[in-house]
């Protein structure tokens, strides 16, 4: 039963684009939704994550945006480089430690 | 600073056989944690330590899985025997504590023939 949904499953853009990844969840009690990057042969690194007291969070060109009521949030890449190519999970968890991981967005940014 | 370590990077072992993964957590992490991922998907939670302590082991197939980690520091993660179910990749995780932020090894790359 995954827990967290995530689309889409791949995405191509241009270099300069931008990037959204779209997750949902179901369980009320998540407090905590970061976004893991992974390169292969890699594990998955934190990239951002934001809590549910605040709508958006912003780190350089990476920005969650966060829907309480509708239990979504986003991920964009802003002025996507082909650096960013990777594979992209969301996650939630209750009390930070239980994540419970999306499918995964592989990104594949063209130059 | 280092990261976590994992050994070995590759595994190929014959379905039925046992084989063991290792795993070195970043230096004074407390909290340790072994996630299965399946291609293409994300990473599942396998069992949860803090110190030695094994506080979340509800998703370990306990039948042929198991795990130990002497002295709080690092970790086994045992199949036996295998199943051609079992190829994935096994990552390891620690934090300085609960709650903190996870820093994931490279993985263990599993293949069962």
């Amino acid at each position: 039963q995954q827990q967290v949904k995530q689309s889409p499953q791949s995405l191509i853009v241009q270099k300069g684009g931008i990037s959204i990844i779209n997750c949902a969840y179901e369980n009320t009690a998540f407090d905590y939704f970061p976004w893991y990057q992974q390169f292969p042969g890699k594990g998955p690194a934190l990239l951002i994550a934001i809590r549910p007291d605040v709508s958006e969070k912003k780190e350089g060109r990476f920005t969650i945006s966060f829907n309480k009521s509708a239990k979504q949030f986003s991920l964009h890449i802003m002025d996507s480089q082909p650096g960013d190519s990777a594979t992209y999970f969301c996650a939630a968890s209750r009390d930070d430690y239980k994540l419970s991981f999306g499918a995964g967005t592989t990104v594949t940014v063209r130059a | 600073e280092a990261g976590v370590v994992q050994s070995p990077r590759y595994k190929i072992i014959e379905k039925k056989q046992p084989v063991a993964f290792w795993c070195n957590p970043i230096s004074g992490h407390n909290t340790l944690y072994w996630y299965l991922q399946n291609l293409g998907q994300g990473p599942e939670l396998l069992i949860r330590y803090e110190n030695e302590e094994a506080v979340d082991d509800s998703q370990l197939p306990k039948d042929r899985f198991s795990a130990e980690r002497l002295k709080g520091v690092d970790s086994t993660l045992k199949i036996q025997p295998a199943e051609l179910g079992d190829s994935a990749v096994y990552l390891c995780a620690s934090s300085l504590e609960r709650g903190q932020t996870q820093y994931f090894g490279p993985g263990t790359r599993l293949l069962v023939l």
